[in-house]
């Protein structure tokens, strides 16, 4: 089954304690992002990726890096989490970046910075 | 930048009422345009999309016209059911496709 799996689903965690939140599709997508959904505010990018070793800076990219060294996997990294970056998180990938591609969602990190 | 806005929910229907949810946008260029859903608990799934101007995207009875002269994409269905209840987001998709913009969400809910 074409899928984007996320994990963990949720997390709790303290200020400042490192997280790595895993993103891996099986789609053979180049394209792979990462959003945060906050109420109101709608999904805004973080971080997106054209292909292995290109990745680049979306809209919220402050406290966030990412990596891209297999094109199946895209992990979001919170070196020092704060409280503002609880949120849903959204990985999401497509075939390409071409303006008519259609983004593939995984199911979402709920994660709680304490 | 570019800007996705959407009538803000929510929005409460009676079963088999006239749906329209309104979504208007800002960017340069030729921007390719999306409605996606979220259903309670999942990721968002793609409801339909135009890539360029008077295109029409449908699925599942719904529809949205790509309109330039306006910059808007208005969804819209016809009779609504209890299992459309979500919540729609608006969303365009740069020149280059390297960026995705969402609008802020409209929440729907149907009442039998």
């Amino acid at each position: 089954e074409a899928q984007v799996t996320q994990n963990p689903r949720y997390l709790i965690t303290v200020t400042g304690k490192k997280l790595t939140v895993t993103c891996s599709q099986n789609m053979n997508h180049e394209y792979m992002s990462w959003y945060r959904q906050d109420p109101g505010l709608g999904l805004r990018q973080i971080y997106y990726s054209m292909n292995v070793e290109v990745t680049d800076k979306g809209d919220v990219p402050e406290g966030y890096k990412v990596s891209r060294k297999e094109k199946r996997n895209f992990p979001l990294i919170l070196e020092s989490p704060s409280p503002n970056q609880t949120s849903l998180y959204f990985c999401a990938s497509s075939n390409g970046g071409g303006r008519g591609e259609t983004q593939y969602f995984g199911p979402g990190t709920r994660l709680l910075v304490l | 930048g570019d800007s996705v806005t959407q009538m803000e929910g929510p929005v409460t229907l009676s079963e088999e009422a006239f749906l329209t949810i309104n979504c208007t946008y800002t960017a340069t260029g030729y921007p390719s345009l999306f409605w996606y859903v979220q259903y309670p608990g999942e990721g968002l799934q793609l409801l339909l999309k135009a890539t360029k101007a008077d295109d029409k995207g449908s699925n599942k009875g719904f529809e949205a016209t790509y309109r330039k002269e306006t910059t808007s994409f208005h969804l819209e269905k016809g009779s609504v059911q209890v299992s459309d209840s979500a919540v729609y987001f608006c969303a365009l998709r740069d020149n280059a496709g390297n960026m995705l913009t969402f609008g802020g969400g409209t929440r729907l809910m149907v009442k039998p």
